[in-house]
């Protein structure tokens, strides 16, 4: 069955250090998602992407965010420069009709 | 904006037992979908069942079945015959569309299934 792939899946960082996500959704999907969940907390978006632009954000996919799709498989998320609140686990999503397949998700901590 | 809420933090049920997971949603917008996750220790988020605002019929997928109540905007889940392997969060989300919109998630119900 095809899945959502994510790398790494746990990655620490150090504050104010760059990083990015690396996702491959599913082949035939068509559009993309990047969601966060801070530990204990509820699953929140972050943005969506199709036809090679962003389609949809929220207020914390602020200008330290970044999406891209840099070829015709991964599709990535980038943090320019980490705060300790960026500390999440990351999720990566994919859809073609309405079911959205997630990845196992980066852990991400920053320290 | 539309609105998840789950007020049951956390739930047990007996293994071989049936258990209602509650979901109740907010939004204007005549056309949305509603969804639930399931979240093991593990992390993964795993998809368990979709309900588009204008089904019909509510959505099963094997044991589990969602109780679509649209004018009291609610979508609980049903899991009949809970399984030791069912332990784990539950998340109920909605989005706006057909589903290919953001997910808007609920905080979420903890299930614990004892033998």
């Amino acid at each position: 069955e095809p899945e959502v792939t994510q790398t790494p899946s746990h990655q620490v960082t150090q504050m104010g250090q760059e990083v990015i996500l690396r996702c491959v959704p599913i082949s035939n999907h068509l559009y993309f998602y990047w969601y966060r969940q801070i530990l204990g907390q509820k699953v929140e978006f972050l943005v969506s992407f199709y036809n090679n632009e962003i389609s949809e954000k929220s207020e914390i996919f602020d200008d330290q965010f970044s999406v891209e799709r840099p070829d015709g498989s991964n599709f990535t998320l980038k943090i320019r420069s980490t705060k300790l609140e960026d500390s999440a686990m990351y999720f990566c999503a994919s859809v073609l009709n309405y079911e959205q397949y997630f990845g196992p998700g980066t852990r991400l901590t920053v320290t | 904006a539309q609105k998840i809420t789950q007020t049951q933090p956390g739930m047990f049920v007996q293994e071989k037992e049936a258990v209602t997971l509650d979901c109740t949603y907010d939004t204007s917008d005549p056309s949305y979908g509603l969804f639930w996750y399931k979240q093991p220790s593990s992390g993964e988020m795993i998809f368990l069942i979709y309900q588009g605002s204008y089904d019909q019929q509510n959505a099963t997928e094997g044991r589990y079945s969602l109780n679509f109540q649209k004018a009291r905007k609610s979508a609980n889940l049903v899991i009949s015959a809970s399984q030791l392997g069912d332990s784990a969060m539950y998340f109920c989300a909605m989005s706006l569309d057909t589903g290919r919109r953001a997910l808007t998630f609920g905080s979420g119900t903890r299930l614990q299934v004892q033998p």
